[in-house]
């Protein structure tokens, strides 16, 4: 099975503080996925990467920004947290066969 | 990526075949149909996908139109754990899903 870790699970911060927001994967994927989910919505991707320090934007990439400086890692940056960026997100890694397996998420509450 | 409408809601009993319409009318010939499930808080979990003929795989079947504007997910024996929203999501291979509100599927004891 393919493994996915995210941490932290749960954060509470407060407005303007920078959050990072780590994705690991133990199984040298090359595409790999950050989305957001919030209430009675569907997840919208933010950025996704492509290879180490390949990434690129999605629909809803103001705001954040992403790293990826080796395989296996995956970062979301919050440079200034909002409210508005209160969510729950979710780590992806595509597997062959064009599959997408997702983490088990973060829950980020922006006070 | 092409647009998908899937009902907001439906419920099925136990046991018996839950039938999931979703509708892709300006689906590109090069466009694969993708389904995708969640089941409450957890992450999405793939189901199953295809371009154009019927696919079938240990958790559900994929029916798609002859001219592909419609597809179908069929799960044949639906339990209290198939509870979940479903997600229909049509994409090019560029690796990216695009969800949307999907269907929420009760199923009923």
């Amino acid at each position: 099975d393919a493994g996915i870790t995210q941490s932290p699970r749960h954060k509470v911060t407060e407005t303007g503080t920078p959050v990072t927001l780590r994705c690991h994967q133990t199984e040298n994927h090359r595409y790999m996925y950050w989305y957001r989910q919030d209430p009675g919505h569907g997840l919208r991707l933010i950025h996704y990467s492509y290879g180490v320090k390949d990434t690129d934007k999605g629909e809803v990439s103001d705001g954040y920004s992403v790293s990826r400086s080796k395989t296996e890692d995956f970062l979301l940056t919050l440079e200034s947290a909002t409210s508005s960026q209160t969510s729950v997100y979710f780590c992806a890694i595509a597997l062959a066969g064009d599959e997408q397996f997702f983490g088990p998420g973060t829950r980020l509450t922006v006070l | 990526d092409a647009k998908t409408t899937q009902p907001p809601s439906m419920d099925c009993a136990e046991g018996r075949a839950a039938n999931l319409p979703c509708n892709h009318s300006t689906i590109s010939g090069n466009e694969y149909v993708y389904w995708y499930r969640q089941i409450h808080s957890q992450g999405p979990q793939y189901i199953i996908h295809g371009l154009k003929n019927n696919e079938t795989n240990e958790m559900a079947s994929l029916i798609i139109t002859e001219d592909r504007k419609s597809s179908t997910l069929i799960l044949p024996h639906a339990t209290l754990r198939d509870t979940a929203v479903y997600y229909c999501i049509v994409r090019v291979g560029d690796y990216k899903l695009s969800f949307g509100a999907g269907t929420t599927v009760t199923v009923r004891a």
